[in-house]
């Protein structure tokens, strides 16, 4: 079983703030990166999928990039609003076709 | 376009008993994954289906089976429960297999086990 791990596991920030997120996942075998975003009583909504190492992807406020020789990624938010308050999940995806998630980084902004 | 479904949303079996879930993906994806959730796991993949085919399984017993029809439809068995099968249960759709798309999530069917 492969170890995929986020940190920090929550964070607490002020609305404004800008804040990012780690992932980290084996440096072999590396097929895709992807992002989730989880609110409570709803679905993982799909923020990025990443397959080239030094990819950078960007929708609105939210970025990521993915660095595959060290084995990271990183998701910013820019300016992060109440909204943005939900659980940030990352899976790495390796090249025999399994999934493995992290555990997740629960983000609250305060208003 | 509708997005994934996923019948029932919850279910409530006894030990020793089978249950079946099903999961109709967004129109003209044609795979779908299925993933387990519990507080003390997180989130694990349990297999992917592709052209009624399953490509890859996760790390679960045989108790856990899946299929996939013609119309890109899934279900997922689970035979004999035991109560550590108490979990929410996922599917995912997207347009090919492999990874390199991005996954759409259904609601998720809760499953109790007594």
């Amino acid at each position: 079983i492969l170890n995929v791990e986020q940190s920090p596991q929550s964070l607490h920030v002020q609305e404004g703030d800008s804040t990012n997120f780690t992932c980290s996942f084996p440096s072999s075998n590396f097929y895709a990166l992807h992002w989730y975003r989880w609110e409570t009583a709803k679905s993982p909504e799909a923020l990025f999928v990443m397959t080239l190492n030094g990819d950078e992807k960007k929708k609105g406020r939210i970025s990521a990039t993915l660095n595959t020789k060290e084995g990271y990624s990183y998701l910013y938010i820019k300016g992060s609003q109440p909204e943005d308050s939900a659980t940030y999940l990352c899976a790495f995806r390796n090249t025999g076709n399994q999934f493995y998630f992290g555990t997740g980084t629960s983000l609250t902004v305060i208003p | 376009k509708a997005g994934v479904t996923q019948t029932p949303r919850y279910l409530i079996k006894t030990r020793g008993q089978q249950v079946t879930l099903s999961c109709s993906p967004i129109s003209g994806h044609r795979s779908v994954s299925w993933y387990q959730q519990t507080p003390g796991q997180g989130l694990q993949f349990l297999f992917e289906y592709f052209s009624e085919t399953q490509r890859n399984k996760g790390n679960f017993p045989g108790r856990f089976s899946g299929r996939q029809f013609s119309n890109s439809r899934s279900e997922m068995n689970v035979s004999t429960l035991e109560l550590g099968d108490s979990a929410l249960y996922l599917c995912a759709s997207s347009l090919e297999p492999g990874g390199g798309y991005e996954q759409y999530f259904g609601p998720g069917t809760r499953l109790t086990v007594t």
